[in-house]
């Protein structure tokens, strides 16, 4: 049974610019999680989508944003890109939507 | 919301001795994440409990509802088992849509 997959794995932007990652959940899952981990502020939340729903989001602000799509695949979304956005950016999918989380291997993001 | 308090910060042992990390959380939840993470980034879920004692091999997992508090025992540690041990509760009362907050993390290493 393939893992949760996240592409791409790393990138480089510039401040301004946007960026786009996705998340393909195992099969028959329907929950996706998204969260951002940095050295300073460790693993956070940013949202979550169920059914292609988003239920619920983290203290974040506007320029991120995501979707779900049909297939249960997801993307996050980054707009204006600032320094402070470099990160590891990890989706998880889960069966329930608070069931046991499986982990992507990350998009590690590097804003320049 | 809730606030998530782990200890030790860091950890270092000898191969072979039994290795206690704990978490306390402010809220009362409906379930509690224990999460490992390697060198690199990839996340693997441990145990998702809500009750009572859980183990899976070497690893066992507590968690006291009352007390809101949780411990991830290691019993006969072992080098492989250094990594980071992240402990992660539902945000807010742990209805279906909550997010997750997660601790600081455990820097765990066994030595030889």
């Amino acid at each position: 049974k393939a893992g949760v997959t996240q592409t791409p794995r790393y990138l480089i932007k510039t401040r301004g610019q946007q960026v786009t990652l996705s998340c393909s959940p195992i099969s028959g899952h329907r929950s996706v999680s998204w969260y951002q981990q940095t050295p300073g502020q460790g693993l956070q939340f940013l949202f979550e989508y169920f059914s292609e729903t988003q239920r619920n989001k983290g203290n974040f602000p506007g320029r991120f944003s995501g979707r779900q799509f049909s297939n249960s695949r997801s993307e996050m979304n980054v707009s204006t890109l600032e320094l402070g956005d470099s990160a590891l950016y990890l989706c998880a999918s889960s069966f329930l939507d608070s069931g046991e989380l499986f982990f992507g291997e990350g998009s590690r993001l590097t804003v320049l | 919301k809730n606030e998530v308090e782990q200890s030790p910060q860091n950890l270092t042992a000898q191969e072979g001795e039994f290795i206690t990390i704990n978490c306390s959380y402010s809220v009362g939840i409906s379930a509690l994440h224990w999460l490992q993470q390697h060198p690199g980034g990839g996340i693997v879920s441990l145990f998702m409990l809500s009750s009572g004692k859980k183990k899976h091999g070497r690893l066992i997992a507590t968690i006291n509802i009352q007390e809101k508090h949780s411990s991830l025992h290691i019993t006969a540690s072992h080098p492989r088992d250094s990594a980071v041990y992240i402990c992660a509760v539902p945000m807010y009362s742990g209805g279906g849509a909550d997010g997750l907050t997660f601790g600081k993390g455990t820097h765990l290493i066994i030595q030889p």
